[in-house]
């Protein structure tokens, strides 16, 4: 499996700017992707969700965009709140409905 | 329950034992995963059931780690023999089947059991 350290990318993001989180994905066949977010101690929680066949999708103070050409994902928060403070993964679904996730970032909110 | 629950919370075992790992995922749903989450570190695939087809074992790390699904509901991870590189966080979800492409099934993450082995 897939590991990256003890070295995730942080953002650091002051309260009310905007925040952009980017992922790489590595199967170009993937035909849906997730984005979640991992508070301390819980598992990940499901945010937004994305097809292929769209590029862009919205929801609460969330944005998705997808890139197919380069494989990319970014994840963009609005007015970001201290209570968004996280690790955000993205994941692909590859053949059949197995779920691979990203490396994940994290996300600091200052006051 | 609504959720998916794991079993237990929190388990310590000495090097050398065996230990099972338990998942009930939400009722209806087909599709059931096994993650690994070492500190800091991201979701590493173990491995993946859906339905009655043979289970994606591909992300099983050595021939200490199986897994079986009883009745198409209840999961159970098995580690035998366990070292020290097993402690870390395992983490259990459930989604509903694949109906065709583009198909949402987001999974749904129980809290996780955090194994140390001492």
């Amino acid at each position: 499996g897939e590991s990256v350290g003890l070295h995730l990318p942080t953002l650091s993001v002051q309260e009310g700017d905007n925040s952009i989180i980017n992922c790489a994905y590595s199967n170009s066949a993937s035909d849906y992707f997730i984005w979640y977010k991992q508070e301390s101690g819980k598992g990940p929680q499901f945010i937004i969700d994305i097809r292929s066949n769209m590029d862009k999708r919205q929801g609460q103070r969330v944005t998705v965009l997808l890139n197919k050409t380069v494989k990319h994902l970014s994840l963009q928060i609005a007015a970001t709140q201290p209570g968004d403070s996280a690790v955000y993964f993205c994941a692909e679904r590859e053949y059949g409905n197995k779920l691979v996730f990203g490396a994940g970032t994290i996300l600091r909110v200052k006051s | 329950g609504a959720g998916v629950s794991q079993s237990p919370s929190n388990k310590v075992t000495e090097k050398g034992k065996d230990v099972e790992l338990r998942c009930d995922p939400i009722s209806g749903h087909t599709a059931l995963y096994w993650y690994r989450q070492s500190l800091g570190q991201g979701l590493e695939f173990l491995i993946y059931f859906q339905g009655n087809s043979a289970p994606d074992k591909s992300g099983l790390p050595s021939d200490r780690f199986s897994a079986e699904r009883t009745g198409g509901s209840v999961s159970t991870l098995t580690i035998q023999r366990t070292q020290q590189e097993d402690s870390a966080v395992y983490l259990c979800a459930s989604s509903f089947p694949r109906t065709g492409i583009f198909a949402a099934t987001e999974a749904f993450f129980g809290q996780g059991t955090r194994l140390t082995v001492v």
